[in-house]
């Protein structure tokens, strides 16, 4: 375990499902991420929290929806998702933005059907 | 906008021959350096990292990387690479205060016994 915890590990949903993902980390820092990972595409950012409070929304669509509530969680809710959406979404978390990354969760596999 | 360039999508050596995995990122400004790793079925690591000072940076597991400034490179390597190095690995990038956070494409690294 790396420090930063997601659940599920694995999601199947249909196209009119509300599912959520979770992100929990226990290192302490302030800043947390959703990153999207496709198969033969760049590592993708899609939100970043810093204390909380949304800092960066890389143009995500809006059946994307982030929620920070405290330091050391993070969820991603989805609706209405494409099977385009299908990937490896990871969590990530940092203390503070400028230092990079420092740690990645193992990610939530989700297929759309 | 800024962006980051892996040159080989996939690499294939021999253990105990010589790695380097190449990359380029087009922004201008004040930069940091990231190299990131996955192994198969694990989450990203972070290698190694670059802020300032030394453009030779040393890592974990007998990784380093050159900043070039002038090529806008921060090329991967290691003199002898083993069987468990075979992972994915990713170049990233950021200004701003880790605001544009921004991963290459990847690149897959095979090393046959």
């Amino acid at each position: 375990e790396t420090g930063v915890t997601q659940t599920p590990r694995h999601l199947v949903m249909g196209m009119t499902n509300k599912k959520s993902l979770k992100c929990e980390q226990h290192l302490g820092h302030n800043a947390m991420y959703w990153y999207k990972q496709s198969a033969k595409k760049p590592l993708e950012l899609m939100f970043v929290y810093s204390l909380e409070e949304r800092v960066e929304n890389n143009s995500v669509p809006s059946r994307f929806s982030p929620e920070c509530p405290n330091s050391s969680h993070l969820f991603l809710h989805l609706h209405t998702l494409q099977p385009e959406d299908s990937a490896l979404y990871l969590c990530a978390s940092s203390q503070g933005t400028g230092a990079g990354v420092g740690t990645f969760g193992s990610g939530t596999r989700l297929t759309v059907v | 906008a800024q962006s980051v360039s892996q040159h080989n999508h996939h690499v294939i050596l021999s253990e105990a021959a010589s790695l380097e995995l190449g990359c380029n990122y087009s922004y201008g400004g004040t930069v940091n350096l990231f190299w990131y790793v996955q192994y198969p079925g694990q989450h990203l690591q972070l290698l190694l990292k670059y802020f300032s000072g030394d453009p030779l940076v040393k890592g974990i597991k007998g990784f380093e990387a050159e900043f070039i400034k002038s090529k806008f490179s921060f090329n991967l390597r290691k003199p002898s690479v083993q069987w468990s190095d075979t992972a994915e690995y990713f170049c990233a990038v950021t200004h701003n205060y880790g605001q544009n956070f921004v991963f290459g494409p990847g690149t897959r690294l095979s090393v046959l016994p």
